[in-house]
């Protein structure tokens, strides 16, 4: 069974400032996908960025950027020029690669406060 | 609207009584899923429809919970029964039909159930 691992239940950073969310998983599939997901207070989940385990160049979004590490099985998010506005739960996620759409497999999560 | 719509935003009923959920994908999208998430979890998965099958339905706790798909579309969530312990919020997610690889899920604000 597929497992994702999220070792910080909480960080917090200062406004403008960097921060790296970890998150490690444990697969036999050697082809998948690995998301990362934000809820803020809303509750709705967002889609933050999306990683191709085919893929060897690692997945960037504006200021979200990731650093897989496939042979280790890690998948951190670095968050650049933090703001306010990132204060949320963020969630790692792997889902299978498949011709077809199946669930996810969610960590429990990592409550990110960014401090004006 | 143009994103996953879930009623009710808020439930609170009392313990032994059953609740039906709804979620109102978005047009198009053929996947659907139901997450649960309780406090402090991350989201744990419940079932998932490909049209109006559920090819997947390992993850529901009990057999106090059902769900159906009709048209396509809509999907209820039902509870039987309630007991404290299936007070969470209750997420659904819809994503693209079938092609290549898992679409990414868009995720609903989720309803609150909360059992007395």
């Amino acid at each position: 069974a597929q497992t994702v691992t999220q070792s910080q239940p909480e960080m917090s950073v200062q406004e403008a400032e960097t921060v790296t969310l970890s998150c490690t998983y444990d697969t036999s599939e050697n082809n998948y996908y690995l998301f990362w997901y934000k809820q803020p207070p809303s509750r709705q989940m967002i889609l933050v960025i999306r990683q191709e385990a085919y893929k060897q160049q690692n997945a960037t979004e504006n200021r979200f950027s990731v650093n897989f590490q496939k042979a280790a099985k890690s998948f951190s998010l670095k968050i650049s020029d933090s703001q306010l506005g990132d204060t949320a739960m963020y969630f790692c996620a792997f889902g299978f690669f498949n011709s077809g759409n199946t669930p996810l497999v969610f960590g429990k999560g990592t409550r990110l406060s960014v401090i004006a | 609207g143009a994103g996953v719509s879930q009623s009710p935003s808020n439930k609170v009923t009392e313990k032994g009584k059953d609740v039906e959920l709804r979620c109102d994908p978005i047009s198009g999208h053929t996947a659907l899923y139901w997450y649960r998430q309780s406090l402090g979890q991350g989201l744990e998965f419940l079932i998932y429809f490909q049209g109006n099958s559920a090819p997947d339905k390992s993850g529901l706790p009990s057999d106090r919970f059902s769900a159906e798909r009709t048209g396509g579309s809509v999907s209820t969530l039902t509870i039987q029964r309630t007991q404290q312990e299936d007070s969470a919020v209750y997420l659904c997610a819809s994503s693209l039909g079938a092609g290549f690889g898992n679409q990414p899920q868009h995720f609903g604000d989720g309803t609150r159930l909360s059992i007395l």
